[in-house]
């Protein structure tokens, strides 16, 4: 079946400190990797994107590659803002016809002055 | 604002009672999918049209549940009996020809 799974959060980081938060997935095929945003008060924002093996995802200063021999797709920053702190979520979209979206449990990033 | 509103925000209701949300998509986009999220957790498919037709639900949408789009535009999402395991965000998104998926701010629904 298909599945995402994140680090787990808190993640607590000081400005300017560069950022990981890991994703693996399981799938059935080649499906397209997401990665999604949550402010607080807000709602889901898609952040960035790759539909295949080795595309890399930018947006925001945000970066995530499609790793398809290690099933992974881990989001970096080099150096990330106060203004980040919100809850980033991994997601599959499945190659069957529904392009229904596959959600990992999230991951919420705490960033202090 | 991405465009789809959800309506109401917030709904607390007392076990047993039923409740009514309702999504307006983009207008031009047509699909539109429901997913449910619980606390800490990512949100969670529940079903989705394509226009008007309902092509595929979730196990996790039991017979209580029932969600309907009339005419391929509005959506419902009724739930009968409501019980405390039903209290969650209830997130609607929709999707127009490109693959991005816009989505509500969501219903919070908290049952008493």
């Amino acid at each position: 079946g298909n599945s995402v799974t994140q680090m787990e959060g808190p993640v607590t980081l000081s400005e300017e400190a560069f950022l990981t938060i890991n994703c693996t997935y399981t799938a059935t095929g080649y499906p397209s990797l997401f990665w999604y945003v949550q402010y607080p008060g807000e709602g889901l924002q898609l952040l960035l994107k790759a539909t295949k093996a080795d595309d890399k995802g930018s947006n925001k200063g945000f970066e995530a590659t499609y790793r398809k021999e290690t099933t992974s797709f881990h989001l970096e920053k080099g150096s990330v803002q106060v203004s980040d702190s919100a809850v980033y979520f991994c997601a599959l979209r499945t190659v069957d016809s529904s392009y229904k979206l596959i959600f990992g449990s999230g991951t919420r990033l705490l960033v202090r002055p | 604002d991405t465009g789809v509103s959800q309506d109401p925000r917030h709904k607390i209701t007392k076990r047993g009672q039923n409740v009514t949300f309702r999504c307006d998509p983009i207008s031009e986009h047509n699909r539109l999918y429901w997913y449910r999220q619980t606390l800490g957790q990512g949100p969670e498919f529940l079903t989705y049209f394509q226009n008007e037709a309902q092509l595929e639900k979730s196990r996790l949408l039991s017979d209580r549940f029932s969600a309907e789009r009339p005419k391929g535009s509005f959506s419902t999402l009724e739930i009968q009996r409501t019980e405390q395991g039903d209290s969650a965000m209830y997130l609607c998104a929709t999707q127009g020809a490109g693959e991005k998926l816009f989505f509500g701010s969501g219903t919070q629904l908290s049952v008493l």
